[in-house]
């Protein structure tokens, strides 16, 4: 079946500690997000990906840092920059623009990270 | 940058009861989609509206878009216990592009 992968699905950080989430997808998709989720807040787009090696900063983009060597891949990373890391992050990925499909964003389960 | 309201923030509704969730737009909705979402888990895609005016259903749940294109309702008829869970708007804020804006959500109980 195809989908998106994110693990773990809990993660703890310490001070001072750079952590990484990962998200993998096997739909053969091209772009690829990372979004914030926090009470009350909705989702908040931290990084997004539109093609291999190239991406671009969201609305919240300090403190973290992604890569995408591949294009099933897109890890995050929690820096220690970040000072408020608490929080369920969410990875999605969306088809070509040309497939126009009634659904724009498929969803990973998402990633609880939690500061020690 | 594109800004969406939800209202309620949450609602509490006894079994079998009507409910409506809106969302609100400060700018034109070039696309409006409706999504729900279980605690700790991803969102599930229920619903994408284009035109003004537009109406979709699913099961008991129907969604609407005003002719202006800044409002969406979703209403869900005789809810049951598996309506239960947090309801998100996300909006297509450049017309052609992939991103989506999000409201804050709607948190919705639904008590036996």
């Amino acid at each position: 079946d195809g989908g998106i992968t994110q693990s773990p699905k809990y993660l703890f950080r310490k001070e001072g500690q750079n952590v990484t989430l990962s998200c993998e997808q096997n739909l053969n998709h091209d772009a690829m997000y990372w979004y914030r989720q926090d009470p009350g807040q909705g989702l908040r787009l931290i990084y997004y990906s539109q093609i291999v090696n190239d991406f671009q900063k969201g609305d919240i983009a300090e403190g973290y840092s992604v890569s995408r060597e591949k294009k099933e891949s897109f890890p995050l990373t929690v820096t220690s920059a970040q000072k408020n890391p608490t929080a369920f992050y969410l990875c999605a990925s969306s088809p070509p623009l040309d497939r126009d499909p009634n659904e724009k964003l498929f969803f990973g389960s998402g990633t609880q990270l939690s500061v020690l | 940058s594109q800004e969406l309201e939800q209202s309620p923030q949450s609602l509490i509704v006894q079994e079998g009861k009507n409910l409506t969730i809106n969302c609100t737009s400060s700018k034109t909705l070039y696309g409006l989609y409706w999504y729900k979402q279980k605690y700790g888990e991803g969102l599930i895609f229920l619903m994408m509206l284009q035109k003004g005016g537009e109406e979709k259903s699913h099961e008991k749940i129907t969604a609407k878009l005003d002719e202006k294109k800044q409002q969406s309702s979703l209403h869900i008829t005789a809810s049951q216990p598996s309506h239960a869970g947090i309801y998100l708007c996300g909006a297509d804020a450049t017309g052609g592009g992939n991103k989506l804006t999000f409201g804050t959500g709607t948190q919705l109980k639904v008590e036996l």
